[in-house]
C-alpha cells in the first residue's frame, strides 16, 4: 500500500537559518509522482514542486531545494536562509497513475524573527 | 488565469442538518477531486471526477456524502445528514487531466458540526 511518512509534526527555527523537512514514501510501483505543496495559514495548499520516480536530480529554485534518493525512499525539502514568510504547514505526498494524491501527516514550520 | 473557486469559506452547521459545498475548477481542467482535511491531518481524497464521471469513489461515505459534476465543469459535494466527526475542511483541486497532472487547490471550505 502507498504511504507517506513525514516524521517531524513540528520544526521552530531563526530567520536565516537553514531548515531540511523531511518525506519517507512507500510504494510497490516503479512509476510514480512526488509533489511538495505549502499550507499557509490561510488554508490553501500551493504547489510547490512535483517530481517523477525516472528523475532522480535534484532541483534548486531560489532558497529551496529537494532531495530524491530512492534507494531511501525519500524526498526531502530544504529551505536556504528561511524567512518569517516560510512559516506554514508543508506536505509530501505521492500519486500513482490515476491521479489520488496520498498525503503525509505535514510538517509545521516556525519560522521566528 | 484564475484559480479554484469555493464557496462558501466557512459554515456551522448543528448535527443532522443538511449542507452543500461548491467548486469551479481551473478553466480547461477535465479532472476534478474533492478532499477532507481534518484538523492535524494531510487531505485524503473523497472523490475523483473525470469530466463528469466519477473515477473514484472508494472513500466517500456514501451513506450521507454525495458528489456530483454536471456538465463536466462545476461541482457540489453535499453532507446530509452531518455528522460531528465531518468537522473538516473540504478541498477541492483540479488538475488538466487524471494520472499524474500537478493538482491546484481552491482555499477550501471550513466546515464546524456542532
Amino acid at each position: 500500500a502507498q504511504k507517506v511518512t513525514q516524521a517531524q509534526t513540528e520544526i521552530s527555527v531563526v530567520e536565516k537559518e537553514d531548515v531540511t523537512l523531511d518525506c519517507v514514501y512507500e510504494t510497490r510501483d516503479t512509476t510514480y509522482y512526488l509533489f511538495w505543496y505549502k499550507q499557509p495559514p490561510s488554508g490553501e495548499l500551493v504547489f510547490l514542486i512535483r517530481r517523477n520516480s525516472f528523475d532522480e536530480q535534484n532541483e534548486i529554485s531560489g532558497r529551496y531545494s529537494w532531495n530524491f534518493q530512492k534507494s531511501t525512499s525519500s524526498f526531502n525539502f530544504t529551505i536556504t536562509a528561511s524567512q518569517v514568510v516560510d512559516s506554514a504547514v508543508y506536505f509530501c505526498a505521492l500519486s500513482e497513475w490515476g491521479g489520488k494524491l496520498i498525503f503525509g501527516q505535514g510538517t509545521e514550520l516556525s519560522v521566528k524573527p | 488565469e484564475a484559480g479554484v473557486a469555493q464557496s462558501p469559506r466557512y459554515k456551522i452547521i448543528e448535527k443532522r442538518q443538511s449542507v452543500a459545498f461548491w467548486c469551479n475548477p481551473i478553466s480547461g481542467h477535465a479532472t476534478l477531486y474533492w478532499y477532507q482535511q481534518i484538523l492535524g491531518q494531510g487531505p485524503k481524497l473523497l472523490i475523483q471526477f473525470q469530466n463528469n464521471g466519477v473515477v473514484d469513489d472508494s472513500q466517500l461515505p456514501k451513506d450521507r456524502f454525495s458528489a456530483e459534476r454536471l456538465k463536466g465543469v462545476d461541482s457540489t459535494l453535499k453532507i446530509q445528514p452531518a455528522k460531528l466527526e465531518d468537522s473538516a475542511v473540504y478541498l477541492c483541486a483540479s488538475s488538466q487531466d487524471s494520472g499524474t497532472d500537478t493538482q491546484y487547490f481552491g482555499p477550501g471550505t471550513r466546515l464546524t458540526v456542532l
